[in-house]
Order: C-alpha cells, then structure tokens, then sequence
C-alpha cells in the first residue's frame, strides 16, 4: 500500500538553529512530491514541490528540500529558523499523475523557541 | 485570486444527527477533493472529482457518507447518521488538475464534532 512516513512528531528549536524534517515515502512508480504547511489557525499552503528536474527545490520562507530516489525521501530543510516557523509541516506523495491520489504524512509539528 | 471557500467553520451534533459542509473550489479549477482530517493524522482523500463527475471515491464509507458536485462547481459532503469516529476536520480542496498544475489548494476546514 502507498505510504509516507515522518519521521519526527514533534521538533523542538531555539531561533536561528538548523531544521531537517525527515519524509520517505513508498515505492509507487513515477511521484510527485510535496510539503504543505499549517501555521496555527490558518490553512494549508504549499511550500514547495517536486515534479521533475533539479532533485534540490526551494520553496517560499527560505525552505529546501532535496528528493533523493535511491531512498525514496523528500527531507525538508531550513538553514535558521524563525520563531514564526512554528507551524505543522505534511510531506505529501501524489502517486499516480494529475489524477492520481495525494497521500500525506501524519505530519511534524515544530515549535521554535524565541 | 480567491481562495476555497467551505462553510460552516464549526460543527457540533450529537450522534445520529445529520450534517452538510459546502465548498466553493477556486474559479476555474476542474478537480475537487475533499478529505477528512483526524486528530493527530494527516488528511486523508474521502473522495476526489473531476468536474461533475467521480474520479476516487474509494475511501468513502458510502453507507453514511455522500457528496455531489453538481454543475462541476461547487460541492457538498454529507454525513448521515453521524457517529463519534466522524469528528474530524474536513478539507476541501481544488486544483487545475488533469489540464495544468496537479497543485491541491486547501480551503480552511470545517471542524465536526460528534458528541
């Protein structure tokens, strides 16, 4: 069956640490792959995505993700976080093409620390 | 651009009761998703059309849950009879899908609870 997986529940980290949220994903053919974001009491929103190409994307706020097909993973990354990061963060898998069914994670929730 | 618009925000019924969530998919968008999000989970695709038509509707538990799309815009979720496992929050979402970007935009959610 088609799953993602991540790795962590629940980050914690102070202002200006390094981020790397971990997301592998199970094999299924041709992917596409995304990271959506949930900042408290708001909706989700696209950070980034990955089609085809260049496996390193940069996404909006500073983020980056690298696909890495060998492992089947879509690590998101940030340099230095922000105390306005705090949010929960969805690896997504869209397995299938256009039409095909969007399978997400069970999400990381991170909370940085002023 | 406007965004997916769902209504109500906020639901609570008792168990047994009935209940309807609408949305309102971004102008032009032929592919309409809705999913249930669960506490604690990421969300999950209940069913998935294109225009007026079903594409997925796999995970549906059709003996309680329907939807329809009709005139491909708009569209509306029911649960009837409600139990307590249905409390949850319910996506919408939209995308330009199968013509252009495969990019799901999500509306705020509504948030059921199942007393």
């Amino acid at each position: 069956a088609q799953s993602v997986s991540q790795h962590n529940h629940h980050v914690i980290l102070s202002e200006a640490a390094s981020l790397e949220l971990g997301c592998n994903y199970s094999y299924g053919g041709t992917v596409n792959l995304f990271w959506y974001v949930q900042y408290p009491g708001q909706h989700l929103q696209l950070l980034l995505k990955y089609f085809s190409g260049d496996p390193l994307v940069k996404g909006i706020k500073g983020f980056e993700a690298e696909f890495i097909k060998s492992k089947f993973s879509f690590n998101l990354r940030k340099p230095s976080v922000q105390w306005s990061d705090t949010a929960e963060y969805f690896c997504a898998v869209l397995y299938g093409g256009s039409q095909g069914n969007l399978i997400f994670g069970k999400g990381t929730k991170l909370s940085v620390k002023p | 651009e406007a965004g997916v618009a769902q209504s109500p925000r906020y639901k609570i019924i008792e168990k047994r009761q009935s209940v309807a969530f609408w949305c309102n998919p971004i102008s032009g968008h032929a592919t309409l998703y809705w999913y249930q999000q669960i506490l604690g989970q990421g969300p999950k695709l209940l069913i998935q059309f294109q225009n007026n038509g079903v594409v997925d509707d796999s995970q549906l538990p059709k003996d309680r849950f329907s939807a329809e799309r009709l005139k491909g815009v708009d569209s509306t979720l029911k649960i009837q009879p409600a139990k307590l496992e249905d409390s949850a929050v319910y996506l919408c979402a939209s995308s330009l899908a199968p013509q252009g970007s495969y990019e799901q935009y999500f509306g705020p959610g509504t948030r059921l609870t199942v007393t």
